[in-house]
């Protein structure tokens, strides 16, 4: 089973400035297959990233998704107050097989 | 649009079993082109998967609970959770979710997904 390890766990930004969140596989991933996903507090997690670097619909271009192999990053260029969430990771193995990362928590500084 | 909604008891006892209902509407989950499943977040913790099937075809489960799962359809805008001989940490938000259908993200990721329904496992 792939292990996805998020890092920081949780990274204080203010508004405007630029976040940079990692998530880190223990055996190599096809870049097809990794995910990104918002969460706010009370709601389900959105889809914002798919194979590694393609927004999902209806995702502003603030948003970059990048990496390969075992390492892949989340972009967000200029953090909007609506940006503050929880983000998670999601690899797809074989036979339907997902797991997500533990999850990095955005906040206001 | 499609949209889907978690329906089911708040309120399990341990030992018992948990059933959960996902309601499909805007679409078919007989749709050759659709995959779909369930994933469960515990207070405060991250998104586990629980399992994935394919309308009345095949079923894929986490092999830490493949032994007590069962993911089923049960009507062309309905399928089901089970899961058996519940204990408190399987209390969570149980999610249902579709995986993406188009060429440039098939089932790689879960597109679409349901509000969510809390459980709780408790005497």
């Amino acid at each position: 089973e792939i292990v996805l390890t998020q890092s920081p766990g949780t990274l204080s930004l203010s508004p405007g400035e630029r976040a940079t969140l990692s998530c880190r596989a223990s055996q190599s991933v096809s870049s097809s297959y990794l995910a990104w996903y918002q969460q706010k507090p009370g709601q389900a997690p959105r889809l914002l990233i798919y194979g590694a670097s393609s927004r999902a619909t209806g995702i502003p271009d603030r948003f970059s998704g990048s990496g390969s192999g075992t390492d892949f990053t989340l972009s967000i260029s200029r953090l909007e107050p609506e940006d503050f969430a929880v983000y998670y990771c999601q690899q797809y193995g074989s036979a339907l097989m997902y797991t997500f990362g533990q999850g990095t928590k955005l906040e206001i500084k | 649009q499609l949209q889907l909604q978690e329906s089911g008891p708040g309120l399990v006892k341990p030992s018992e079993t948990l059933s959960l209902t996902c309601t499909v509407s805007g679409g078919s989950i007989s749709s050759s082109d659709y995959f779909w499943g369930w994933i469960r977040q515990p207070p405060g913790k991250g998104l586990e998967w629980i399992g994935s099937m394919y309308y009345s075809e095949s079923t894929y489960y986490n092999p830490s609970l493949k032994t007590r799962v069962t993911i089923v359809s049960t009507s062309k805008n309905h399928f089901s959770l089970e899961l058996s001989s519940v204990t408190a940490a399987d209390t969570a938000v149980y999610y249902c979710a579709r995986l993406c259908s188009s060429s440039s993200c098939y089932l790689s990721a879960f597109d679409i997904w349901g509000q969510g329904t809390m459980v709780t496992v408790s005497s």
